[in-house]
């Protein structure tokens, strides 16, 4: 149980253009998910925090107008790189909560999606 | 403020030895939750073990234990007899509800390299 897949897993697209990641919660309703970015032999940082029906928490410094995220539905967020640049490539990783587990705090995480901006 | 600190970078250690990675943390909240992961080549973080501020027991799981310290805030992980597929880079990260989300605190890491 509580399974989190990430579409594509793999992205290379050209600078300028926009991009979008899925993040799908399988087999619960995630009321609230996490998006995460890792640069190469870094730890990961925490993008935004969206909750379904409402828009997103940006952490500081992450460009709410660059990396536009959408929390339709209680198994779906999705990720937009808008107008990506090369210094945009990184390996991002969703998260997803399970409020009706007993484990609240617990956070299960996708596979990832390393995207490259050439 | 909440913060996890892993001090060791990187370790080497020759098979069959046994290695313990470092997790500090700290917090104001009574209730919190920390959790250790593995991150293989491929990116995927693995669970490897979730640990509520109430409880303090230590765990062995195979050949992982973990030692959980309120009085020092540390929450170390040993694996005992490593092996080559124990290399990866492993994540201390803390959970509390301050601000109402669940936010996690990851620490930097710590990159294991297991030589056969």
């Amino acid at each position: 149980g509580a399974v989190v897949s990430q579409h594509p897993s793999r992205v290379i697209c050209k600078s300028g253009t926009s991009v979008k990641i899925e993040c799908r919660s399988l087999d619960f309703q995630a009321t609230t998910m996490f998006w995460y970015r890792q640069f190469p032999k870094q730890s990961l940082m925490l993008m935004a925090t969206s909750n379904e029906g409402s828009k997103a928490t940006y952490e500081q410094g992450v460009e709410k107008d660059k990396f536009l995220i959408n929390h339709a539905s209680l198994t779906l967020s999705t990720l937009t790189v808008t107008s990506a640049h090369p210094e945009d490539s990184s390996f991002y990783i969703c998260s997803a909560r399970d409020p009706l587990r007993g484990h609240s705090y617990e956070q299960y995480f996708g596979p990832g999606t390393r995207l490259t901006v050439t | 403020a909440q913060k996890v600190t892993q001090a060791q970078t990187e370790i080497s250690v020759v098979e069959k030895e046994d290695v313990t990675l470092d997790c500090v943390y700290e917090t104001r909240d009574t209730t919190y939750y920390l959790f250790w992961y593995k991150q293989p080549p491929s990116g995927e973080l693995v669970f490897l073990i979730r640990r509520n501020s109430f409880d303090e027991q230590n765990e062995i799981s195979g050949r992982y234990s973990w030692n959980f310290q309120k009085s020092t805030s540390s929450f170390n992980f040993t694996i005992t007899a490593s092996q080559v597929v124990d290399s990866a880079v492993y994540f201390c990260a803390l959970s509390t509800t301050t601000s109402g989300t669940y936010k996690y605190i990851f620490g930097t890491g710590t990159r294991l390299k297991v030589l056969a």
